[in-house]
């Protein structure tokens, strides 16, 4: 199975401050991961997929980046509707798997 | 309005079974893949497995063959996922999605308790 390593567990930034998410794959996946955001109580959202493809309705401030085994989800200037768990998962191979997660807090 | 509609919260005893369902509305599911996640209490996503319901075909994570049944009726454009010999680590919110999309269920949650 793939193994993804989203870090740090935890982030706390100020509003209006660029804030940037890791994903470590286990092995090359190309461009094969995709982002979602999930707010407390809330179903998970898709924000970016295959790396860096945007997704309709989801805010400009939300871009992504990489390939084969690293890459990193970013958020312009946050806003406090930001606030957030942050999931990578990958499409390269069976089974699917999640990353661990990433809490976006407020400071 | 695109939609997958989930059944409502369960309730079973150890050892039990359940079948979820997850109803689209306003597309087909044989034009996409239907995928199932698992979330406990506090925890990260883990995804179940898939069905394609053009053909029924499935995939698993190993980790819930046996334990997982993903089956489609496109006649009621519904999926569906079976657990069997329920215990307290099934105890989570499950969620139908359509793959790569915007499209998730509201989640069902299920309680494992005697």
């Amino acid at each position: 199975d793939i193994l993804l390593t989203q870090s740090p567990a935890i982030l706390s930034v100020s509003p209006g401050e660029r804030v940037s998410f890791s994903c470590r794959a286990s092995q090359n996946i190309g461009t094969s991961i995709h982002w979602y955001q999930q707010r407390t109580n809330a179903s998970p959202r898709l924000l970016i997929k295959y790396a860096s493809e945007s997704i309709s309705g989801i805010p400009s401030r939300f871009s992504g980046s990489g390939s084969g085994t690293d890459f990193t989800l970013s958020i312009n200037s946050v806003e406090s509707e930001d606030i957030a768990d942050y999931y990578c998962q990958q499409s390269n191979s069976w089974p699917r798997t999640f990353g661990g997660g990433t809490k976006l807090e407020i400071k | 309005e695109v939609q997958l509609q989930q059944s409502g919260a369960e309730l079973v005893k150890p050892g039990a079974s359940v079948k979820l369902s997850c109803t689209a509305s306003a597309f087909n599911i044989k034009d996409t893949y239907i995928h199932w996640v698992k979330q406990r209490s506090e925890q990260g996503l883990e995804w179940i497995g898939r069905i394609d319901p053009a053909n029924g075909s499935t995939k698993y994570d190993p980790k819930f063959q046996g334990k997982a049944t993903i089956t489609a009726d496109t006649s009621s454009n519904t999926a569906y996922l079976q657990l069997i010999s329920l215990t307290s680590e099934d105890t989570a919110v499950y969620y139908c999605v359509v793959g790569l999309s915007a499209y998730w269920g509201q989640g069902t949650l299920v309680t494992v308790s005697a």
